[in-house]
């Protein structure tokens, strides 16, 4: 079947603009996370959602980031007036009976 | 709390030398861990898990609770497994957040 889908695969914005970027998770996994990773840097954790609720928002950077999640499934994580080093790729995973399954990610570019 | 700790952030080895990935953690429950792996332009990947205790691509770890670790273990190192790789770490009860270790980038040398 479809694996995790990552929306869009490659963001160019403007420093100062918002962003939206989008996760279609595994239908059916009820875990979803939001990570980052930054060029030659590893996995930073930024959000995991338990369906719908969000029990860990431990690694959101700053008031700029949010991320919500409707009816279990899709999620979006906003960034609001993006800043140059919000610059990485944004990697999204749904998660069964512990597996983590990946997307692909969105390559962020903030100009 | 859970912490994954990957000592190595870059470990270089020659092709057909033997490979260790160390993973230590720190969990006060019934720990489950991972290896994950990103093969360059490819997705992030489930190497293997403690539980299935199976041999994937050569590659075996053993998780040790007496001293924290599920390092990652290979006889005889390909060129093909250069990589970035990820150990992990949740809760084996379920519906826990599944921590991350920082990655060791495996560079294996002609």
């Amino acid at each position: 079947g479809a694996g995790v889908s990552q929306s869009p695969s490659n963001k160019v914005t403007e420093k100062g603009k918002d962003v939206e970027l989008r996760c279609d998770p595994i239908s059916g996994h009820t875990a979803l996370y939001w990570y980052r990773q930054s060029l030659g840097q590893g996995l930073e954790f930024l959000i995991y959602f338990q369906g719908n609720s969000a029990p860990d928002k431990s690694g959101l950077p700053s008031d700029r980031f949010s991320a919500e999640r409707t009816g279990g499934s899709v999620s979006t994580l906003t960034i609001q007036r993006t800043q140059q080093e919000d610059s990485a790729v944004y990697l999204c995973a749904s998660s069964f009976h512990n597996e983590q399954f990946f997307g692909p990610g969105t390559r962020l570019t903030v100009l | 709390a859970q912490r994954v700790t990957q000592p190595e952030k870059l470990l270089s080895v020659f092709k057909g030398a033997p490979v260790e990935l160390k993973c230590n953690y720190s969990y006060s429950g019934s720990p489950e861990l991972f290896w994950y792996v990103q093969y360059s332009r490819q997705r992030l990947q489930l190497l293997l898990r403690h539980i299935s205790r199976e041999s994937i691509k050569g590659f075996t770890a053993d998780l040790n609770k007496g001293e924290t670790s599920f390092h990652l273990k290979k006889p005889f190192a390909q060129e093909e497994d250069s990589a970035m790789y990820y150990c992990a770490l949740t809760d084996s009860g379920g519906y826990q957040k599944v921590t991350f270790g920082t990655g060791t980038k495996l560079q294996v040398i002609p």
